[in-house]
């Protein structure tokens, strides 16, 4: 009964390295959405991807992030030059898509602290 | 772009004791979800109302989508400890690009046994 898996479960990096997260959504499903949530916060929206396509990322900073769902393998969010800013809990969440499937279903996240 | 706003933001309660929150929009929704958030994990879907006016139950959990669309409140009957987390409901929003869900900003619960 494989969920969203989402890894490392924790990422530690210093100021200007490369941070890579990774998702693989759950069985069945082919939309991926990731968000991003700062503590004693909600959740927001950074990208919506299909398989080999960005399909709304309106809520991704314009430089050092980006994000990817190949054919193959996992989705990757990307973030490159890692400031202390981007010190945060990412979720990854999927969905079978479809226009009446609201419904995500998320990991249990990364927490990336950057020193 | 389309806000929930939640409240109250924090409930502290005895155990046993009945839980009321609510999520308000100044736009409509034509969905109204409602999650669940343990200390380091993440979000878990406890409810998803999709009709105006609808009552949905899940054990002791209950949620009702408001007739206007614009709210939607959660109710939790007789309080338990692994009741504590914080909740958050969240709406498909069609601003800025294609439909995603949008969230609020959460409802911490606390227990005193």
């Amino acid at each position: 009964n494989a969920g969203v898996m989402q890894n490392p479960r924790h990422l530690v990096r210093r100021r200007g390295q490369e941070a890579r997260l990774r998702c693989s959504p759950m069985k069945g499903h082919s939309h991926v959405y990731w968000y991003r949530q700062l503590p004693e916060e909600g959740l927001k929206f950074m990208v919506y991807l299909q398989k080999e396509n960005i399909i709304d990322e309106s809520g991704m900073p314009k430089e050092r992030f980006s994000a990817e769902f190949p054919k193959e393998g996992p989705s990757i969010l990307r973030i490159q030059q890692v400031v202390r800013g981007d010190s945060a809990a990412y979720f990854c969440a999927s969905s079978p898509g479809g226009r009446t499937e609201k419904k995500l279903f998320f990991g249990s996240g990364t927490q990336l602290s950057v020193l | 772009g389309q806000q929930l706003n939640q409240s109250p933001q924090s409930m502290f309660i005895q155990e046993g004791e009945d839980v009321s929150m609510n999520c308000t929009s100044s736009s409509i929704f034509n969905t109204w979800l409602w999650y669940k958030q343990d200390p380091g994990e993440g979000p878990v879907l406890l409810i998803a109302l999709y009709k105006a006016g609808e009552l949905t139950s899940n054990g002791r959990l209950t949620a009702q989508f408001g007739i206007t669309r614009k709210d939607s409140f959660l109710n939790i009957s007789a309080s338990i400890p692994s009741d504590v987390g914080i909740y958050f409901c969240a709406g498909p929003s069609t601003s800025q690009g294609a439909q995603k869900l949008v969230f609020g900003q959460g409802t911490r619960l606390t227990i005193n046994p």
